[in-house]
């Protein structure tokens, strides 16, 4: 049972905006760990997206931002949604990680 | 960017042991943390430990101590994860990934290797 809340799945259209939340608890995000975002397509090795809260490592497109949201949550928006977004997407803090969020583009 | 190159899939018997290598290249080694994550079939990410190479200092899950050993070798830029007591809930793929921030053993995964597929069957 993971410690990091996410929903089990989002979805959106080309070129919407969806947004991805992380809740977790005063053992990790409460106690000032950052949080941090990967991106995982099926196959393949997680990708780190988002460090630290909202800082994007170089090559990761500005579509992606992250931002803290309360003492315990944060939270991953996509704009302009892209078909090459379809995948699934963890959050990290201290050294636990959220149970995935599949991203359907529809 | 450091690339982080694992050694190939295994399959294994209940109860035996697994070791599964990841050698560091065209980055720093010594000073950034290597840690192994696993994922079961169809399911999440799963933090399992992790060590500083210069320093040997580990830290490992609740859930798998005693039963993981994590060890780097400084001379081959190589880190290694050691799996006893198998049983089929440890069929998974496990990676390495490297800590961006140096000389912690907490912070965000910046490199990731391809992953090892474990399987364990009788």
């Amino acid at each position: 049972q993971s410690i990091l809340t996410q929903p089990p799945s989002v979805s959106g259209a080309p070129g919407q905006r969806v947004t991805i939340s992380c809740t977790g608890s005063s053992s990790n995000i409460g106690a000032g760990y950052d949080v941090h975002w990967y991106q995982q397509v099926p196959g393949t090795a997680p990708r780190l997206l988002i460090y630290a809260y909202n800082k994007r490592p170089s090559g990761i497109p500005d579509r992606f931002s992250g931002s803290k949201s309360g003492s315990t949550s944060a939270s991953l928006a996509i704009t302009g949604l892209q078909a090459e977004d379809e995948a699934d997407y963890y959050c990290q803090s201290y050294e636990v990680f959220g149970g995935g969020t599949k991203l359907t583009v529809l | 960017q450091v690339q982080l190159v694992q050694s190939g899939a295994e399959v294994k018997k209940p109860g035996s042991s697994v070791k599964v290598s990841c050698k560091a290249s065209g980055g720093t080694f010594s000073s950034n943390a290597i840690s192994w994550v696993r994922q079961a079939p169809g399911q999440g990410l799963e933090w399992m430990g992790g060590i500083i190479p210069m320093f040997g200092t580990t830290n490992y899950a609740q859930k798998f101590q005693g039963r993981v050993t994590i060890i780097a070798d400084e001379s081959t830029n190589t880190a290694y994860m050691e799996l006893s007591s198998l049983t089929f809930e440890d069929t998974a793929v496990y990676y390495c990934a490297r800590k961006g921030r140096q000389l912690v053993l907490v912070g965000h995964f910046d490199s990731w290797g391809q992953g090892t597929l474990v399987t364990v069957s009788s």
